[in-house]
């Protein structure tokens, strides 16, 4: 089955940096669009970014525009997002998803958990 | 962007019981319009895409309507592990925007 599995989370300090990575099983991933989405504790949900099959394709919310980039490696099934310049909102639990053809997501990684905080 | 508005925030209904909640765009989606459902502690789950699409596996209790910028959730027979929160969610122009959710509860 869809298998996907975020890692990289953890705690940094204001202005500070992290990547986040994601690795994909189950499913021919150079097949798929993929997207990051998150969610503040006990907030909604917030798409972050997505990339299209070949890699030439991104687009962000202009929330993270400019500080974070997605990226993949198709050979290794995996998707990342470098995040830059963190700040204490963009603490929250990262989510890697595949992107349903009509837009959506259909399978979920479990989150990472990624605190901005002094 | 593309404003995603859900109303009620919360209802609380019995099991067996049938509810409905709303989702509004602040401009035409046409049909791209998905539906989750989240449960405490996991990763969410879409229920349905392009409006009244059922994503496989989701029982037929389930069923979304609606077109351009007012769109419903309907379920029907509730169920014990239907209580939880459900968002919506555009997909017709990024940013793909969500809405903030409606929390279900048992009466």
């Amino acid at each position: 089955q869809v298998q996907l599995a975020e890692s990289g989370g953890g705690l940094v300090e204001p202005g500070g940096s992290l990547r986040l990575s994601c690795e994909v099983s189950g499913v021919t991933f150079s097949d798929h669009y993929m997207t990051w989405i998150r969610q503040a504790p006990g907030k909604g949900l917030e798409w972050v970014s997505y990339m299209n099959s070949r890699g030439d394709t991104v687009d962000y919310a202009d929330s993270v525009k400019g500080r974070f980039t997605i990226s993949r490696d198709n050979a290794r099934a995996s998707l990342f997002l470098q995040m830059n310049s963190l700040g204490v909102e963009d603490t929250a639990l990262y989510y890697c998803a595949r992107s349903h053809e009509y837009g959506g997501v259909d399978y979920w990684g479990q989150g990472t958990l990624v605190t901005v905080s002094s | 962007d593309i404003q995603m508005t859900q109303s009620p925030s919360s209802l609380s209904a019995s099991v067996g019981a049938s509810v409905t909640m709303t989702c509004r765009a602040s401009q035409s989606v046409t049909n791209f319009l998905n539906w989750y459902q989240q449960k405490p502690g996991k990763a969410p789950e879409l229920l349905i895409y392009f409006t009244s699409k059922l994503q496989s596996g989701v029982p037929s209790r389930f069923s979304g309507s609606g077109s351009g910028t007012d769109f419903t959730l309907t379920i029907s027979n509730l169920q014990p592990e239907d209580f939880a929160t459900y968002f919506c969610q555009q997909s017709y122009r990024t940013p793909y925007t969500f809405g903030q959710g409606t929390k279900l509860e048992i009466k």
